[in-house]
């Protein structure tokens, strides 16, 4: 099983449209979850962290599951600017080193 | 709003010649990475650096590659006797806080764009 699993996409949604991506991770003793946003050829950015209790952000929704390892991300009324690739990063539990899903490419279209 | 800067944008280098990739971290910040990420590929962890010393690394980071902060704005890495693979787009990251084995939000810089010929 990979460490960080994502499916990679991509998603083709119209604008307006309410998308979902999961992710799901190996090690229980993970701690830290996050999603960042990579553009094309620039550097990942943090869009959320994620938290047992879920948070949200205006229009994005971010859950964890600690009993099934699965992370997800919620994206309502989707707009032509959120076409990116979303990755989902954790910690290796018990150290700094993050691990980073592989992506998922999301292309929001008219 | 502060941000993480790196210098040189792209650098392009002969194979087995060394090169030093430059990080200005936030200012405030304690924790410092290192990734890089081939083309096409995804982002990998290259090695964590706290309190002047190396908390982490990947089994990427083997004797080719070294970190450094030489003074209290830099943090440096550098690739001795670079090959072919290791052409990447290197990126640099920092962050306030972590600890109890957690990994607090780390802000990236635009990253180094490293052609080895």
């Amino acid at each position: 099983r990979k460490e960080v699993e994502q499916d990679p996409g991509p998603f083709n949604v119209p604008e307006g449209a309410t998308v979902a991506f999961n992710c799901t991770y190996s090690n229980s003793a993970s701690q830290s979850f996050f999603w960042y946003r990579q553009d094309c050829r620039k550097e990942p950015k943090l869009l959320m962290s994620v938290y047992s209790s879920g948070n949200e952000d205006g229009r994005f929704t971010a859950q964890l599951n600690r009993a099934s390892q699965y992370i997800s991300l919620l994206i309502r009324d989707s707009k032509l600017s959120d076409s990116a690739i979303y990755l989902c990063v954790v910690d290796k539990g018990g150290g700094f080193k993050t691990i980073f899903g592989a992506g998922t490419r999301l292309f929001v279209k008219a | 709003e502060p941000e993480v800067t790196q210098t040189p944008s792209h650098q392009v280098t002969q194979m087995g010649q060394e090169v030093i990739l430059r990080c200005v971290p936030i200012s405030n910040h304690l924790y410092f990475y290192w990734y890089r990420q081939i083309l096409g590929q995804k982002v990998e962890f290259l090695v964590s650096f706290y309190n002047n010393e190396i908390s982490e690394k990947s089994e990427i980071f083997d004797d080719q590659f070294s970190v450094e902060r030489p003074d209290g704005s830099n943090f440096t890495l550098k690739i001795r006797s670079t090959k072919l693979e290791d052409s990447a787009m290197y990126f640099c990251a920092s962050t306030d806080g972590g600890g109890w084995g957690r990994v607090y939000e780390q802000y990236f810089g635009p990253g180094t764009r490293l052609t080895v010929t």
